[in-house]
């Protein structure tokens, strides 16, 4: 069965410094990638999608994420992090067939940013 | 923009009280889907429709039902609500049934169940 597994449960960065969360997923052809952010007591996000051509995607809020098929994975990245980007992060994949437009969650990352 | 609304953020209940979660999208889509969201156990489909008065279980259907007489919104119907119902309900839509699409997500309801 398609999987999406992020190791992280909970991250905590220094304001300023880069950020890269972890995604995992498990499918055999290409998949499509999401990822989203969910602000406290809020409904998510998304930041950006992956679902062909260049594996280095951009998204909103400065965030970036990089697909490598050689380790089916997707991490997020940002090179500096402000205190407002503390949120949860979900990553998704695109169920088998995709016919529906059903995703598969993670579990999600929590961010925390110290001052 | 897309915008998905539903209808409380907050809701509190009796058990075995029947409960309507009500969620409206306005961009013409589709897709709806209803989650509920756990802590450390993420989101997990609950139900979700690709048209009028269609409907298919997700992952944990049980204890739920679901309605859509019109395309712009669709119910999420707990006939008697149990305590282990408690959680946080967000309901999402995406354009076509035809996949994938990025899915856009209301602000979620979070229902206590006594």
């Amino acid at each position: 069965a398609q999987s999406v597994t992020q190791p992280d449960i909970h991250i905590t960065v220094s304001e300023g410094a880069s950020l890269e969360l972890r995604c995992n997923y498990s499918y055999g052809a290409t998949p499509y990638l999401f990822w989203y952010v969910q602000s406290p007591g809020q409904g998510l996000q998304l930041l950006l999608k992956y679902f062909s051509g260049d594996t280095l995607v951009q998204g909103i809020k400065g965030f970036e994420a990089e697909f490598k098929r050689s380790q089916s994975s997707f991490n997020l990245r940002k090179p500096s992090v402000h205190w407002s980007d503390a949120a949860e992060y979900f990553c998704a994949v695109a169920r088998y067939g995709g016919s529906q437009g059903n995703l598969i969650f993670g579990k999600g990352t929590k961010l925390s940013v110290k001052p | 923009d897309v915008k998905v609304t539903q209808s409380s953020r907050y809701l509190v209940k009796r058990t075995g009280e029947k409960v309507f979660l009500e969620c409206v999208q306005d961009m013409d889509h589709e897709n709806m889907f209803w989650y509920r969201q756990d802590p450390g156990l993420g989101l997990r489909l609950i139900y979700f429709s690709y048209d009028v008065k269609m409907k298919e279980k997700g992952d944990i259907p049980e204890g739920y039902s679901v309605s859509r007489e019109k395309k712009e919104r669709f119910s999420l119907i707990l006939e008697s609500a149990s305590t282990n119902q408690t959680s946080m309900y967000l309901c999402a839509s995406s354009l076509r049934r035809e996949g994938p699409y990025e899915q856009y997500f209301g602000p979620g309801t979070r229902l206590t169940v006594t």
